[in-house]
C-alpha cells in the first residue's frame, strides 16, 4: 500500500507484482516529462520519458502514462524486482521553468520478498 | 563514455574553508547543471550552463560560485558555507533541447 506522511511517500509491493507510482504535475504548459530512479548514494537515473503529444509510452518492463486533462503522470513497473527498490521522481519541463526540469517530491518504492 | 564523473564523493569542510566540487563529462553535451538535494527531498536546480556560459542562476547565495572552464568541465567553488548547506550536490549534463539529463553520483557535502 501507499503511505504519505512527514517523510517521503512510500509504496510497498510484493516481489513479482506490478507497481504503479503516481505524480501530479503543476504546469499545464509543461511539454516533456521524465521518470528518474534514484538508488541510495547515487544520482538520479533516467528510466523513461514522454512528450506532451503522447499519452502512453512503453519501455522494458516500464510504462509511462500521461493524462494532460488532470495533469497526472504515472509509472507502471511490471513484475517488480528487488532491484527496483529506490526513490522515483517525476520531472517536468516547460517554458515556465526556463526549459529546465523541475522534480516532483518523489516516492520510495519498497519491494517485499 | 556515457558518464558524468563528480569528485570528491564526500567532503567535510569548516565554515571558513574554501573548497571546490568538480564535474566532468565527455558525451559532447553542451548544457551542464548543478543541483542541490537535501535528504528525502527532490533535487533543486542551482545553476545552468549552456555552451559554457551561465544561463540560469536560481537565486543561489554568492558563497556558491560556479565555473565552466571548458565544454567538458564544471566546477562549483564553495566559500564560507553554513551548516544548512550540507547536502548532496549533483552535476548533470544534457544535449540542448528536450532531452533527459545524465546525472553524476554527486558529492555528499557536510559543513561543520
Amino acid at each position: 500500500g501507499e503511505s504519505v506522511g512527514l517523510h517521503l511517500p512510500t509504496l510497498s509491493v510484493q516481489e513479482g507484482d506490478n507497481s504503479i507510482i503516481n505524480c501530479a504535475y503543476s504546469n499545464s504548459a509543461s511539454d516533456y516529462f521524465i521518470w528518474y530512479k534514484q538508488e541510495s548514494g547515487k544520482g538520479p537515473q533516467f528510466i523513461i520519458d514522454i512528450r506532451s503529444n503522447m499519452d502512453k509510452r512503453q519501455g522494458q518492463r516500464v510504462t509511462v502514462l500521461l493524462n494532460k486533462t488532470v495533469k497526472h503522470l504515472s509509472l507502471q513497473i511490471a513484475a517488480t524486482q528487488p532491484g527496483d527498490s529506490a526513490v522515483y521522481f517525476c520531472a517536468e519541463r516547460g517554458r515556465n521553468y526556463g526549459q529546465n526540469f523541475v522534480f516532483g517530491p518523489g516516492t520510495r518504492l519498497s519491494v517485499l520478498p | 563514455d556515457t558518464e558524468v564523473t563528480q569528485t570528491p564523493k564526500h567532503l567535510v569542510m569548516g565554515m571558513t574553508n574554501k573548497k571546490s566540487l568538480k564535474c566532468e563529462q565527455h558525451m559532447g553535451h553542451r548544457a551542464m547543471y548543478w543541483y542541490k538535494q537535501k535528504a528525502k527531498k527532490p533535487p533543486e536546480l542551482m545553476f545552468v550552463y549552456s555552451y559554457e556560459k551561465l544561463s540560469i542562476n536560481e537565486s543561489v547565495p554568492s558563497r556558491f560560485s560556479p565555473e565552466c572552464p571548458n565544454s567538458s568541465l564544471l566546477n562549483l567553488h564553495l566559500h564560507a558555507l553554513q551548516p544548512e548547506d550540507s547536502a548532496l550536490y549533483l552535476c548533470a549534463s544534457s544535449e540542448q533541447g528536450p532531452y533527459g539529463y545524465t546525472f553524476g553520483s554527486g558529492t555528499r557535502l557536510t559543513v561543520v
